[in-house]
């Protein structure tokens, strides 16, 4: 099992670029997460999806879009780059099921960088 | 919406027991959650605790939940150089989508 993959591992984005963050799970997980992770600021939710077709906002979704055409996928997109976005993203995903929330697998990370 | 504070940074030697503290304010949260992240990778689930419980112990690793305080920590007996790393706490905002509220994080390091 590869778990959740997230494309690219780094980029470095020109501000005003667009771009799109990928990510993929094979574990047939129904909700997904996308995070990001700032210095001393620990993690902060920007989107999630219970289910293919159903996104929904995080604590901090300003910048960004999602979607959830399959269960597998959860691109996070990127439209106008600014300097602000300058962090590392997390995709996670559960299984949703039942209690407790163990299911959070993560992915290794997107490291973005905006100049 | 949850605000969960831990201290930034933790130093001790090798052998010593290591113990790292957490704050959090929603004491609506069904399960408190540690994570724990290596450099350059996601994070990995280490231990959780219900909120009905006081104390659990996974081996190396005990959690304590102090409900009144909502104060919430993880003790690392004889830590090691490979327990370095960044751990988070996290709780269950409850409601729908299983969302989690993560800490700052607190960085360990382990001296020899």
């Amino acid at each position: 099992n590869a778990g959740v993959t997230q494309t690219p591992k780094f980029r470095i984005l020109k501000i005003g670029q667009s771009m799109t963050l990928q990510c993929a799970q094979d574990m047939n997980h129904n909700y997904m997460y996308w995070y990001r992770q700032d210095p001393g600021m620990g993690l902060k939710l920007i989107y999630y999806s219970v289910g293919a077709g159903i996104t929904d906002k995080g604590e901090v979704p300003n910048g960004y879009n999602v979607s959830r055409s399959t269960t597998e996928d959860f691109p996070l997109r990127l439209e106008l780059a600014a300097p602000s976005q300058t962090s590392v993203y997390f995709c996670a995903s559960s299984s949703g099921q039942g209690r407790p929330n163990y299911g959070y697998t993560f992915g290794s990370g997107t490291r973005l960088t905006v100049v | 919406g949850e605000d969960v504070e831990q201290s930034l940074f933790l130093s001790v030697r090798e052998g010593d027991s290591s113990v790292i503290n957490c704050t959090y304010t929603d004491s609506s949260s069904t399960y408190l959650y540690w994570y724990k992240q290596e450099p350059g990778a996601g994070l990995q689930l280490l231990t959780y605790i219900f909120s009905n419980m006081d104390m659990k112990q996974d081996q190396r690793l005990t959690v304590l939940l102090n409900k009144k305080d909502k104060h919430l920590s993880l003790r690392i007996a004889d830590t090691q150089t490979g327990d370095s790393a960044i751990y988070f706490c996290a709780g269950d905002l409850g409601g729908g989508g299983n969302k989690l509220t993560f800490g700052t994080g607190t960085q360990l390091k382990v001296e020899l």
